[in-house]
């Protein structure tokens, strides 16, 4: 069962505190993004990779940081730099970046939470 | 920066009407895409147009692309209750390196 998954769905934050997002897929895609999606909005790029051992920072990239150590596995660290982490964020990935066709696969987000 | 903007931002619609959206964006694209999203759920493709296509089919959906006037637009036929969700289009720029730009969403409610 191909597909992209986040973990955990739920997550809650105290202030001061850094968080990591889980994303892993198993569609052998070379390339990886990180969104963020706040209420009723579009979503910004944070931090993209196309390779292994190699990512970019995307729109909104402070606050954050990312591995891309394995092909499978793109995780998100929320630091407390990050003033106004509360968000939706997705994980996506694509076979061809470069290509005509990069359509992206989304992951189901993962929902974080200041308290 | 979002590139892509939809209009109208929300629409309300009776069972088995039409649907139709509008995405307006800035720069020459390579293609461009629409996104379904169900609520608190991640996006899902639905259908991609390239630079030198005008009207792409899929199943009820039509999508148009008018690259002097830098706008799509996306037509759901025959609405159904489950269609409803946001709609996103993503372009992709032909000078950034491939990264997708998403627009702000149109927010479909279709009634029963």
């Amino acid at each position: 069962d191909g597909g992209i998954t986040q973990s955990p769905k739920y997550l809650f934050r105290k202030e001061g505190q850094n968080v990591t997002l889980s994303c892993e897929q198993n569609l052998n895609h070379d390339a990886m993004y990180w969104y963020r999606q706040d209420p009723g909005q579009g979503l910004r790029l944070i931090y993209y990779s196309q390779i292994v051992n190699d990512f970019q920072k995307g729109d909104i990239a402070e606050g954050y940081s990312v591995s891309r150590e394995k092909k499978e596995s793109f995780p998100l660290t929320v630091t407390s730099a990050q003033k106004n982490p509360t968000a939706f964020y997705l994980c996506a990935s694509s076979i061809d970046p470069g290509g005509p066709y990069n359509e992206q696969f989304f992951g189901p987000g993962t929902r974080l939470t200041v308290l | 920066s979002q590139q892509g903007e939809e209009d109208p931002q929300a629409l309300s619609i009776q069972e088995g009407e039409n649907a139709t959206m509008n995405c307006s964006y800035k720069t020459s694209i390579n293609n461009l895409q629409w996104y379904r999203q169900n609520s608190g759920r991640g996006l899902v493709h639905l259908i991609l147009i390239r630079s030198n296509e005008r009207e792409k089919h899929s199943g009820r959906l039509r999508v148009t692309l008018d690259t002097s006037k830098k706008s799509s637009s996306l037509l759901i036929t025959a609405s159904r209750a489950a269609d409803t969700a946001s709609y996103f289009c993503a372009t992709d720029p032909d000078n950034a390196g491939n990264m997708l730009t998403f627009g702000g969403g149109t927010r479909l409610m279709v009634k029963p």
